[in-house]
């Protein structure tokens, strides 16, 4: 089966300018998360969708981050204005089911730049 | 522990050599550990998901343990090889949500 899909895979912006990642989790998968990695730390759940509804976006910073997934397929995150720690790798994932033991699959990630 | 404590941060070995390291997570509410590998330019894959106490699951030449009493896990690799080389991630499910830690990145040299 085909994996998540990201893009883009690099972005380089400077602060204040506004950029957009965009996810494609694998067919089937009602469970899609995105994820914010700082070099030097763990993942950082930003935002959990089941299907198209928001499951948890306690850690999303709302006053520049939006996340949305319309038709329960793709999703789109996107940070206006950016600022420079919003540099980090920001990784899409998707699991079968929500709340369960299972495996989360992930896509390789867009790194972003901020300057 | 409040959060997932992963050591040690990196690590350098000769192929050919066994290593292991330690994911340390909270011992309450839990769910499952996962552990995943991270190559560079690559996307991280699933090695384990563990939910038993005393677990012991093994991938080839990768094994991992769990104590969910005292909240720590084991990752070996016996005989490690250059293609080893890799971040290993562990990741801590409670009732709430899934919390990673940082990583052991291991350099494997040939």
């Amino acid at each position: 089966e085909a994996g998540v899909a990201q893009s883009p895979r690099y972005k380089i912006i400077e602060k204040r300018q506004s950029v957009a990642f965009w996810c494609n989790p694998i067919s089937g998968h009602a469970t899609l998360y995105w994820y914010q990695q700082i070099l030097g730390q763990g993942p950082k759940l930003l935002i959990q969708f089941q299907n198209n509804g928001v499951v948890d976006d306690s850690q999303l910073p709302k006053d520049r981050f939006s996340a949305e997934r319309l038709k329960g397929v793709d999703s789109t995150l996107k940070i206006q204005p950016a600022k420079l720690e919003d540099s980090a790798v920001y990784l899409c994932a998707s699991s079968r089911e929500a709340g369960t033991t299972g495996e989360l699959f992930f896509g390789e990630g867009s790194r972003l730049t901020v300057l | 522990i409040l959060n997932v404590e992963q050591s040690p941060q990196s690590l350098h070995v000769q192929e050919g050599d066994s290593t292991n390291f330690t994911c340390s997570f909270p011992s309450s509410n839990f769910y499952a550990l996962h552990w995943y590998r991270w190559e560079t330019a690559k996307s991280p894959e699933a090695l384990f998901v563990m939910t038993l106490n005393g677990d012991e699951k093994k991938k080839g030449r990768i094994s991992a343990t769990l104590n969910t009493k005292e909240g720590y896990s084991y990752l070996y690799i016996k005989g490690s090889q250059p293609e080893d080389s890799a971040t290993y991630l562990c990741a801590f499910l409670d009732n709430n949500d899934m919390r990673f830690g940082a990583g052991t990145r291991l350099t494997v040299k040939p």
